[in-house]
This record gives structure tokens, C-alpha cells and sequence, in this order.
């Protein structure tokens, strides 16, 4: 089975500017999320979505949106970009149960610097 | 607030046992589970423990104390290959949903 992935795996640009990044999940899982990493805060949540419904969200500003399509691919969009928001962004999916760990599976992330 | 703590750093030889703390404070608690994440990869699920006690998977254990706020990881006979971040997470949501908060990360070197 092929693993999370995600597009792009870098991108540059500039404060003010927007951005769009883009999840494909593990065939099968209906859950996707969406974390920002960076060295001082770790990993944050930002957002799940599960059947094309936003299902949590963090504490996040509104800037920060996302959608899952019918095919529980994603995107996530970043608009009017601060330098703040340079981090690596990850995706994870998982399947859903109603007991257990889930297991977050993560994509390898699309770097975001901000200049 | 909903915070997590664990050390910073740790650091130890090859064939050595290494314990890595993570104390919590959230609103809620449903399970503990623990990422490893190398540099420049993916985090990947290790363990979780949603009751008290000790969770066995090869070289890995975790701990969970829920009255103590308080869990570990404890990774035995350790290579080379174990250098990398570990993170602790609770879920705080009752719906096993995707959602985890996330501890700031354990660098570990392992040494020759």
C-alpha cells in the first residue's frame, strides 16, 4: 500500500503571499490531519478532516484553512503568509475506530520558508 | 493550559537502556502514545498505552501512571538506528479522532 503523500515537498515565499498544500492519505482512511512543525513549538495541531467535514480544529488563526475532497484527499491553504509561518507541515492519516491508538500514518511533510 | 513535558536531550551508548519521561497536563486524557521521528523523516507510531501499566513491542516498552500524569518510554538495547526524536501525545478528545497534542520531542544520540 502506497504510504501519505504530499506536494509539494518544498516551497518559498514571500510574506503576504498565499499557499496551498496538498495531501493524498493511505487508500482506505477516511481521517486526515494536518500539523505544523517547527523547532521551538514541536508539533501543533491545526486541523482534521473526516467525509469532507472539518471534525477538530487548534488554535490556529483563520488564515490557516483546509478541505478534504470526496476522495479524502486534502488541502490545506495558507493565506497573507508571515515569516512566523516558515515550518515543515505534515499530514497524517489514519483509519477510523472507535477504540485503540489511532495510529497516525504521517506523509513526509512540505517545507514551507517564508521570506 | 494543555501542555507535555519531556526532556530535551538525552543521550547514551550503543547496547544501553535509555527511559524517556513525559509528564502531562490536559483537559482531558484518553491515551498516550508515543512517534519516533528521524531527522528529516516522518513520524512513526511506536506505542500507546490508554490504561495503567506496561506496554511490551520487542525493544520498546511504554508506562503509563494516569494518577501520576506521567508515562515513559523506555527503548532497550539500543543501535545506532534508535538516534532520532521521540515524542509523547495525548489524545484529549473521547472520539478517537485524529487530533493529539503533541510533547515538544526527545533528541536521542545514541553512541558507539
Amino acid at each position: 500500500k502506497a504510504g501519505v503523500t504530499q506536494t509539494p515537498r518544498y516551497l518559498i515565499k514571500t510574506r503576504g503571499q498565499q499557499v496551498t498544500l496538498s495531501c493524498s492519505p493511505i487508500s482506505g482512511h477516511r481521517s486526515v490531519s494536518w500539523y505544523q512543525q517547527t523547532p521551538g513549538q514541536g508539533l501543533q495541531f491545526l486541523f482534521e478532516y473526516f467525509s469532507e467535514t472539518q471534525r477538530n480544529k487548534g488554535n490556529f488563526p483563520g488564515r490557516f484553512s483546509g478541505r478534504q475532497f470526496s476522495n479524502s484527499r486534502s488541502e490545506m491553504n495558507v493565506s497573507t503568509l508571515e515569516l512566523g509561518d516558515s515550518a515543515l507541515y505534515l499530514c497524517a492519516s489514519s483509519l477510523v475506530t472507535r477504540e485503540g491508538p489511532n495510529e497516525q500514518f504521517f506523509g513526509p511533510g512540505t517545507r514551507l520558508t517564508v521570506l | 493550559g494543555q501542555s507535555l513535558e519531556q526532556p530535551s536531550e538525552v543521550t547514551a551508548v550503543e547496547g544501553a537502556i535509555v527511559q524517556i519521561n513525559c509528564t502531562y497536563q490536559t483537559s482531558g486524557f484518553y491515551g498516550l502514545s508515543w512517534y519516533q521521528q528521524h531527522d528529516g523523516g516522518a513520524p512513526t507510531f511506536l506505542s500507546y498505552n490508554a490504561l495503567d501499566g506496561l506496554e511490551e513491542t520487542g525493544r520498546f516498552s511504554s508506562f503509563l501512571s494516569r494518577s501520576d500524569s506521567y508515562g515513559y518510554l523506555l527503548l532497550q538495547e539500543l543501535q545506532m538506528k534508535d538516534s532520532a526524536s521521540y515524542f509523547c501525545a495525548v489524545r484529549d478528545d473521547p472520539s478517537n479522532t485524529g487530533k493529539l497534542i503533541f510533547g515538544q520531542g526527545t533528541t536521542l544520540q545514541v553512541k558507539p
